[in-house]
């Protein structure tokens, strides 16, 4: 059982490129969720999703967008990536939003 | 907003015990957890406290004292593997976490 895969492990993208990160889960979920994690400020939640077909934002969902087609699936995109994106994400999901989250590997990205 | 403080660096000794606080003040509150992060790794699940008291987990214990907002985590008898950041996180009325910036732990020898 894989859990939750992330997708890319890292990349250096240029700004103003547009990229998608990519999140899979196998555990048939219903919640899931993208963080980003930022030296000295901890985990901070971008978007979530509750359930297949919906989605929210959390509390820094400025400059990312997502879509929650299935269970299973949870892409984040940055449209036009900013220097300010560069961060470490990591996807997380939970069987409810009232149960403890497990976290996928994350991706480290870099804008330049 | 939820605002959340821990201390962020810790030493101790193997063997020994450490405990890292964490103390709150939300808009709203559901629960109260503790992740541990290894450099480079993901957060994983400690710990879950909803009701005031002790919750104890082998050699981890973790406390809650909703009036005080306070919770803090109790690691005992340290081992080398222990050193990792820990991170509270606070669930609000919507079911949404809010997490501390850690607190990192270094076991030394």
């Amino acid at each position: 059982i894989a859990g939750i895969t992330q997708a890319p492990t890292s990349q250096i993208l240029a700004a103003g490129r547009r990229m998608t990160l990519r999140c899979t889960q196998d555990m048939r979920h219903n919640a899931m969720y993208w963080y980003r994690q930022d030296l000295g400020l901890g985990l901070r939640l971008i978007h979530y999703s509750n359930t297949a077909g919906t989605t929210g934002k959390g509390e820094v969902p400025d400059g990312y967008s997502v879509s929650r087609a299935n269970t299973d699936d949870f892409p984040l995109t940055l449209a036009s990536a900013v220097p300010s994106q560069t961060s470490v994400y990591f996807c997380a999901s939970s069987e409810g939003d009232y149960n403890e989250q497990f976290f996928g590997p994350g991706t480290r990205l870099t804008v330049l | 907003g939820q605002n959340i403080d821990q201390p962020t660096e810790m030493t101790a000794t193997e063997g020994a015990i450490v405990q890292i606080n964490c103390t709150y003040q939300t808009s709203g509150f559901n629960g109260l957890f503790w992740y541990q992060q290894h450099a480079g790794e993901a957060p994983t699940f400690l710990s879950y406290n909803v009701l005031d008291g002790l919750e104890e987990k082998g050699r981890f214990s973790s406390f809650l004292s909703r009036s005080k907002g306070y919770s803090y985590l109790l690691l005992k008898e340290l081992q080398m593997k222990d050193s990792a950041s820990y991170l509270c996180a606070v669930r609000d009325n919507d079911y949404k976490l809010s997490f501390g910036a850690g607190t990192t732990v270094t076991v030394r020898a």
